[in-house]
């Protein structure tokens, strides 16, 4: 089994470009896809990121997503930022014994 | 159009038994693993476990296992989650979503709008 670990929370001002971490424990991260979801406040969580750096369809690319071996972790960024982007952002994968895991969070703030 | 609609709020106290459910339409629910997702106050999201509903195959996290127990009945496209004997710390927004059908990915795709559980005397 593994964990991944986000950072609590960052914060960047609108129309700048801000990075999320996903550190995975134990196995490699590119074992597994990551996926990555948005959870506005009082909403339930949407896919931002699917398979690593796929976007579904209708979320802007300005969401990018990536994977980096050297340091086992993913990466989220979101470029132009903007106030409606606030909310907390959770990486995602999955394992064969314990099928989802998710990461502890992030919360994003625009200011 | 996917959907999937849960039950409303709870208001319980604790030891008291509680089911509530998850209704798909839109797809063809048999089909499609539907898992159960955790959010106490103010926390992460946490996967307590899933169901194939053409064949009731279920999986637990080991977190969950014993706790709860997930149950569907594909005649009325519906999945279940229930407690034999609530706790304080039970208290949480409870989702359901759909796991995609990707080959590739293990992940969800829709979501309920989450069904809150309070337990308090």
């Amino acid at each position: 089994n593994f964990i991944l670990t986000q950072p609590h929370s960052v914060s960047e001002s609108p129309g700048k470009t801000v990075t999320i971490s996903c550190t995975r424990s134990s196995g490699s991260i590119v074992s597994n896809y990551v996926q990555w979801f948005q959870q506005r406040p009082g909403s339930s969580p949407t896919t931002v990121i699917y398979e690593d750096n796929q976007r579904p369809s209708g979320v802007p690319d300005r969401f990018s997503g990536s994977v980096d071996s050297s340091s086992n972790s993913a990466s989220l960024t979101i470029s132009g930022l903007k106030t409606e982007d606030e909310g907390d952002y959770y990486c995602q994968s999955y394992d064969i014994n314990t099928d989802v895991v998710f990461g502890g969070g992030t919360k994003l703030t625009v200011l | 159009e996917v959907q999937l609609v849960q039950s409303g709020a709870e208001m319980k106290k604790p030891g008291e038994s509680l089911k509530i459910s998850c209704k798909g339409s839109g797809y063809r629910f048999s089909n499609y693993w539907i898992g159960w997702v955790r959010q106490m106050p103010g926390k992460g999201l946490e996967w307590m476990g899933s169901i194939y509903p053409g064949d009731s195959d279920t999986r637990y996290s080991p977190s969950f296992q014993g706790q709860v127990t997930i149950s569907g009945d594909k005649s009325i496209n519906t999945a279940y989650l229930q407690w034999s004997s609530l706790k304080a710390s039970d208290t949480a927004m409870y989702f359901c979503a759909r796991r995609s059908q990707s080959s590739r990915t293990i992940t969800f795709d829709y979501w309920g709008q989450g069904t809150l559980v309070t337990v308090s005397s």
